[in-house]
């Protein structure tokens, strides 16, 4: 089964740190692009990341994370990862992992809360 | 940026009547490589969203063919032939054309 697998959220104090985790399985992991997207409660969808199948200097931001915010990949575990820095209460969000350019597979979503 | 804008903001349907959603783009979403990079979504209530609709028009695997996407450039639609109770949740359009990747609000649609 094409699966991927969030972890990692949490509560954390502003100006604090988290790093998400996407796992997959069920597919050639390294072929593929992945996205984070989160959602903020009751609001919409907003993409965050992008990074390439080789992981290299093709990575891409939206702008309110760009200098806080890094995306990686460890292709030989099957994840992507999210490291969060310098957090924000509009951070707080459900990140979702998604594959491809088209974001066919979704995971379950992991919740980041940012809180004092 | 370019702006993704959905109406209507939520829709109120008979099952088995037909419904349309529209998403406009501010900017063409045909790419110089010859496809035009605009998904449709569905996310049903307390579940992630998941792809319907990619490039416009081609149905995802496994998506009922009551579901069909058409448009170009700036102007698409997501049309459902025969609305059923398990359609109810938030659509949203996305383009991907360019970063940043960018959504419609969305569109809520509940049975009546």
């Amino acid at each position: 089964e094409v699966q991927l697998v969030e972890s990692g959220g949490g509560l954390v104090q502003p100006g604090g740190s988290l790093r998400l985790s996407c796992a997959a399985s069920g597919f050639t992991f390294s072929s593929h692009w992945t996205r984070w997207v989160r959602q903020a409660p009751g609001k919409g969808l907003e993409w965050v990341a992008t990074i390439k199948q080789d992981g290299g200097e093709k990575k891409y931001y939206v702008d309110s994370v760009k200098g806080r915010f890094t995306i990686s990949r460890d292709n030989a575990e099957n994840s992507v990862y999210l490291q969060m820095n310098s957090l924000r209460a509009e951070d707080t969000a459900v990140y979702y992992c998604a594959r491809d350019k088209g974001l066919d597979v979704w995971g379950q979503g992991t919740t980041v809360t940012v809180s004092s | 940026d370019i702006v993704m804008t959905q109406t209507p903001l939520s829709l109120s349907v008979t099952p088995g009547q037909p419904a349309s959603i529209s998403c406009k783009s501010s900017q063409s979403l045909l790419h110089s490589d010859g496809k035009t990079y605009l998904y449709w979504y569905l996310q049903k209530p307390g579940q992630s969203p998941h792809l319907l609709i990619y490039e416009v028009s081609n149905r995802f695997s496994g998506v009922p063919d009551r579901f069909s996407g058409s448009g170009s450039g700036t102007d698409f639609t997501l049309k459902i032939s025969r609305v059923e109770a398990e359609d109810v949740g938030v659509f949203y359009c996305m383009q991907a054309k360019q970063v940043p990747l960018t959504f419609g609000g969305g569109t809520k649609v509940e049975i009546k």
